[in-house]
């Protein structure tokens, strides 16, 4: 079972709007949370990290939020560009893990028309 | 932008063939790891390293094989590749200064005709 979920799955948005992706863990002993932007062919690429003490925290138009409680986290776009279309995917550390073992959601893909 | 390199981007290949899947990476990373990715779906980890002469499997069973001689390269091999191959092959390394994040190449789309 995935440790990770992500909602929604798809996402369109016109450009100039904002959006919030979620993710939802159950991951645990929890470590950290990264928000990954993955475009279309590419490799992932990290936009923000959470640690557990983070309640917020921002990377230009990108803002991440985490709820350790809850083991929630959300990622905000605020004014969206066209460049922003790509799948956002978040991931879990472990902390118990020697590996560095790392869980995956399956991502947000999201779409932005002009 | 990681200095983490994948060859080919884009294979298409007749069943039967032995492929290798090239990745190097110029930050001096100890860990490598290999995951594999089908549209739609989380990334699975296939393959690791925590350094020269160390390969152990992932999670997810893999068909194929490992090997990393030197710190910067760690290839992956297919002996005999199947149509349920095709999928996206990521590599990814990580340092010491940050151990908790991965970069990834930009992977290589194998689809096995």
């Amino acid at each position: 079972k995935n440790q990770v979920e992500q909602s929604p799955q798809s996402l369109i948005i016109l450009e100039g709007k904002n959006c919030t992706l979620q993710c939802n863990y159950t991951v645990s002993p929890f470590s950290n949370l990264r928000w990954y932007k993955q475009d279309t062919g590419r490799g992932p690429v990290s936009l923000t990290i959470m640690t557990f003490s983070e309640n917020t925290k921002s990377n230009g138009r990108y803002t991440a939020t985490l709820d350790a409680d809850t083991k929630q986290s959300s990622l905000h776009i605020t004014a969206s560009q066209l460049s922003d279309s790509a799948s956002y995917i978040c991931v879990v550390h472990d902390r118990g893990s020697t590996l560095g073992r790392l869980y995956f959601g399956r991502g947000t893909q999201l779409t932005v028309w002009p | 932008e990681a200095d983490i390199y994948q060859t080919p981007r884009y294979l298409v290949i007749g069943t039967g063939k032995k492929i290798t899947l090239e990745c190097s990476q110029t930050m001096g990373h100890d860990k490598m790891y290999w995951y594999q990715q089908d549209p739609g779906m989380e990334l699975h980890l296939i393959h690791y390293s925590y350094g020269v002469n160390s390969t152990e499997k992932g999670d997810l069973s893999s068909e194929s094989t490992v090997s990393r001689i030197r710190t910067e390269h760690f290839p992956l091999t297919l002996e005999s590749a199947r149509p349920s191959h095709t999928s996206q092959y990521l590599c990814a390394s990580t340092g010491l200064a940050s151990p908790n994040e991965q970069f990834f190449g930009p992977g290589t789309r194998l689809t096995v005709l």
